[in-house]
């Protein structure tokens, strides 16, 4: 089954480390998306990626976060300096097109002490 | 701001009864509009959607209906049964735009009793 995958599902920072978060998207999909969720809260859009480029960051915050999906290889979320703020699920999402239908990764649970 | 919202965080159903989730916006450019089921430790999975040139979809037991003068939708699930105990994220957007349109309410965690 070649799902979207995500990795790690657990991660464990202490304050001001670096967080990265990977995304493979489903076979075939070149549509990426990022979407954090925080506790009793719904998902929030972070950023869409299509194959090297940021289609649209409007939800991310504007410093210590960057994501990028290089030619080869995952998708991935870094974040720098991490602060208990940002204990969150993420979630990756992938699509075939632009409008198609959204399929999501099992979510990175970052805990940040 | 939040433009879409579900008001119940949770909610019980006996198997076998109708479970209505509910869910809010106040976007009224809003025009395509899709319910997620989420189990824990899982991504959401897609359920069901509706446009706006429409009051109701069903499949299956799943029913969604849309009240655009009140701006409400609803999903009907009958009868329930214990695997659709999830936690069920509502999302809107205009139709054709791209995914990272969508805004999702907060979830309402569904549990179906035996």
């Amino acid at each position: 089954n070649a799902g979207v995958m995500q990795n790690p599902r657990h991660l464990v920072r202490r304050r001001g480390q670096e967080a990265r978060l990977r995304c493979s998207p489903m076979k075939g999909h070149s549509h990426v998306y990022w979407y954090r969720q925080l506790p009793e809260e719904g998902l929030k859009f972070m950023v869409y990626l299509q194959k090297e480029n940021i289609i649209d960051e409007s939800g991310m915050p504007k410093e210590r976060f960057s994501a990028e999906f290089p030619k080869e290889g995952p998708s991935i979320l870094r974040i720098q300096q991490v602060v208990r703020g940002d204990s969150a699920a993420y979630f990756c999402a992938s699509s075939a097109t632009a409008t198609g239908e959204l399929f999501f990764g099992e979510g990175s649970r970052l805990t940040v002490l | 701001d939040q433009q879409v919202k579900q008001n119940s965080p949770s909610l019980s159903v006996q198997e076998g009864r109708i479970s209505i989730l509910n869910c809010d916006y106040t976007n009224s450019m809003f025009d395509y509009f899709l319910w997620y089921k989420k189990y824990p430790a899982e991504g959401p999975t897609f359920l069901i959607s509706i446009s706006s040139i429409k009051d109701k979809n069903e499949d299956g037991r799943f029913t969604v209906f849309l009240n655009k003068s009140a701006k409400h939708l609803s999903l009907h699930i009958v009868p329930s049964q214990p695997g659709d105990s999830a936690v069920y994220f509502c999302a809107a957007s205009r139709y054709n735009q791209g995914a990272q349109k969508l805004v999702f309410g907060q979830g309402t965690r569904l549990t179906i009793n035996p």
